[in-house]
């Protein structure tokens, strides 16, 4: 069973723009976590989709939004992109009471 | 609200020894899981273990094993035998029991060397 994949790898952006990142869970998995990691604050949480609908939701600005689609897969969109939202983006699925499995993650660099 | 702390920012080990990374959690919840994950270079984290809250044997996966003590709320993890491979950045993790399975909160990590 292929993992979790997470596209793309690597992305370097300038300020003020907007950037999408894809995830694409295990097959089965209904719930899609994300998760920001630097190295200042360590892993955050982001939001969490089940079902296409947002479940829950961590302190992040507005800017930070997502969504799921009927399939699973979920995208991550950051707008008006500022230096400190350079991180790594990590993407995770889970199904009913299993732990979390994590993708490889989308290195995010914002000049 | 929850927290997780992680005390040893980098540990290392000569291989084929055991080390033991710390972690303390505060919670008011009496129903929880703890995990620790590993994180290498690939950036990918994958689950080392998982404990219940509600189970007082301690969790075990081959080399891995943890020190669970709930009313000091704490969750060390041991790694025997080590082996090259284990370098890598760890983390502690708490959830919530029942509330939604993706809102993971990590400890800040140790860093684990393995030396030839």
């Amino acid at each position: 069973k292929a993992g979790v994949t997470q596209t793309p790898r690597y992305l370097i952006k300038t300020r003020g723009q907007q950037v999408t990142l894809s995830c694409s869970p295990i097959s089965g998995h209904r719930s899609v976590s994300w998760y920001q990691q630097t190295p200042g604050q360590g892993l955050q949480f982001l939001f969490e989709y089940f079902s296409e609908t947002q479940r829950n939701k961590g302190n992040f600005p507005g800017r930070f939004s997502g969504r799921q689609f009927s399939n699973s897969r979920s995208e991550m969109n950051v707008s008006t992109l500022e230096l400190g939202d350079s991180a790594l983006y990590l993407c995770a699925s889970s199904t009913g009471n299993s732990p979390l499995h994590f993708g490889n993650g989308t290195r995010l660099t914002v000049t | 609200a929850q927290t997780v702390t992680q005390s040893q920012p980098e540990m290392s080990v000569q291989e084929a020894e055991t080390v033991t990374l710390s972690c303390t959690y505060d919670t008011s919840e009496s129903d929880y899981y703890l995990f620790w994950y590993k994180q290498p270079p690939s950036r990918q984290m994958i689950l080392v273990i998982r404990q219940e809250a509600y189970k007082q044997q301690n969790a075990t996966e081959n080399r891995f094993s943890v020190n669970f003590q709930k009313a000091a709320k704490s969750f060390s993890l041991k790694i025997s035998d080590s082996q090259l491979g284990d370098s890598a950045m760890y983390f502690c993790a708490f959830l919530n029991y029942g509330g939604s399975q993706g809102n993971l909160i990590f400890g800040k990590g140790t860093k684990l060397s393995v030396k030839p």
